[in-house]
């Protein structure tokens, strides 16, 4: 069971490179995260999907954008990525809406360095 | 909008010490509270939550929080930590209604030495 599955673990980009964060969860969820780790700042979200075929702006969502491909996969587009996008990325994946109190799925993350 | 405070950023301690790891969050309606977890190089796994009813919860590892709704807190403790539990703990809110999208506060490195 690989629950939630990130590629690459790394990647160094220069700045004004473009990437994707691939993310995809085998545990049959409606709803998944992308969140961003930064030192000191906790975790902040960046967009999400509460279901196929939708998304919405989280906290910090300029720079990027998403896909919400299938059910399965959720991928996090960097346009041009600048220094200030190096961070560790983490996507996540939850049945709220089937059991409310169900918890977040994450994965292990993608360590970005923007140089 | 909701928020959540830990006061604390590195909480170093000795093995078989009691620890607890503060949180305060702000919200002016009915939240759902959690406590998650993060050893190096992973990702965050849930530690405990509190929902509603009992104000003390159980969680994982041996873990317990007690939401407190006069003190806006919900605060993390163990009354013996291991070496093991060296980590980041992250407290975390979200609305009672609506969609779920959780408020991460800025977490809390707890180191255990011997």
């Amino acid at each position: 069971n690989a629950g939630v599955t990130q590629t690459p673990k790394f990647q160094v980009l220069k700045t004004g490179q473009s990437m994707t964060l691939q993310c995809a969860q085998d545990m049959n969820h409606n709803s998944m995260y992308w969140y961003r780790q930064d030192p000191g700042m906790g975790l902040r979200l960046i967009y999400y999907s509460a279901s196929e075929g939708t998304t919405d702006k989280g906290e910090v969502p300029n720079g990027y954008n998403v896909s919400r491909l299938n059910k399965r996969e959720f991928s996090l587009r960097l346009e041009s990525a600048a220094p200030s996008q190096t961070s560790v990325y983490f996507c996540a994946s939850s049945d709220w809406d089937r059991s409310y109190n169900s918890p977040l799925h994450f994965g292990n993350g993608t360590r970005l360095t923007v140089t | 909008a909701q928020s959540v405070t830990q006061l604390d950023s590195q909480v170093p301690v000795f093995e078989e010490a009691p620890v607890e790891l503060r949180c305060n969050y702000s919200s002016s309606v009915s939240v759902y509270l959690f406590w998650y977890v993060q050893y190096p190089n992973q990702g965050l796994q849930l530690l405990l939550k509190y929902l509603s009813g009992s104000t003390l919860v159980k969680g994982i590892n041996g873990f317990e929080a007690e939401f407190n709704k006069s003190q806006t807190s919900f605060h993390l403790r163990k009354p013996s930590v291991h070496i093991s539990d060296t980590a980041e703990y992250f407290c975390a809110v979200t609305l009672n209604t609506g969609f779920q999208k959780l408020v991460f506060g800025t977490g809390t490195r707890l180191l255990v030495s011997p």
